[in-house]
């Protein structure tokens, strides 16, 4: 299976700090995606990461990825209370037919 | 525009019924994904449909789910003979082109309750 796997499940930290997670898949990929997901409900496209890039910023986010680990890390800079969310990671295989297959996500609380 | 739709937004139904949950996606957008997710828990892909390529059903759980898309536009995913572990949200994605892997904009899903 491609699925991509996040680590860890679930994390607390305060308003101000900032948050890792960490996403391993299986497989070849083509791109990695991010998602946020509120209230258990429709998911938010955050980035997009190709494989042949190593890191990207789009405002206080910053992925990377290592293809050679299969493994990917989102990263939030000076977390909000309103980052609380749980976040995906998203992989897709390497054949131009391959489906997107989501992880099982990471809950993150920031505590005001 | 506007986004990817479901309907309904809940549904509650009796074991042993059958549902059928509806998706409306952007239009323009070739690629259709069906996931479910129980609470608390990752996504689970079901089907897709890109183009008018065969769908990629290895995700449906049973028999007793199946989707169509019609038109390339809109699709139905319909679930025979409800069964309690069926409960879960059902969220219905688009996008552009998969075979690019373009990002998916998901539709708020329909939470689906089998009493």
């Amino acid at each position: 299976s491609q699925q991509g796997e996040e680590d860890p499940q679930a994390l607390s930290i305060q308003e101000g700090e900032n948050a890792t997670m960490n996403c391993s898949y299986k497989t070849s990929i083509n791109n990695l995606q991010w998602y946020r997901q509120n209230s258990g409900r429709g998911l938010v496209h955050l980035i997009l990461i190709r494989s042949n890039e190593r890191e990207k910023h789009s405002g206080r986010l910053r992925v990377t990825l290592d293809t050679s680990k299969k493994s990917s890390s989102l990263l939030i800079t000076a977390s909000r209370a309103a980052d609380t969310a749980s976040y995906f990671c998203a992989t897709d295989g390497y054949s131009s037919a391959s489906k997107i297959i989501f992880g099982s996500g990471t809950r993150l609380s920031i505590r005001p | 525009g506007a986004g990817v739709s479901q309907s309904p937004s809940n549904k509650v139904t009796e074991k042993g019924k059958d549902v059928e949950l509806r998706c409306d996606p952007i239009s323009g957008h070739t690629a259709l994904y069906w996931y479910r997710q129980s609470l608390g828990q990752g996504l689970e892909f079901l089907i897709y449909f890109q183009g008018n390529s065969a769908p990629d059903k290895s995700g449906l759980p049973s028999d007793r789910f199946s989707a169509e898309r019609t038109g390339g536009s809109v699709s139905t995913l319909t679930i025979q003979r409800t069964q309690q572990e069926d409960s879960a949200v059902y969220l219905c994605a688009s996008s552009f082109d998969s075979r690019r892997s373009y990002e998916q904009y998901f539709g708020p899903g329909t939470r689906l309750t089998v009493t």
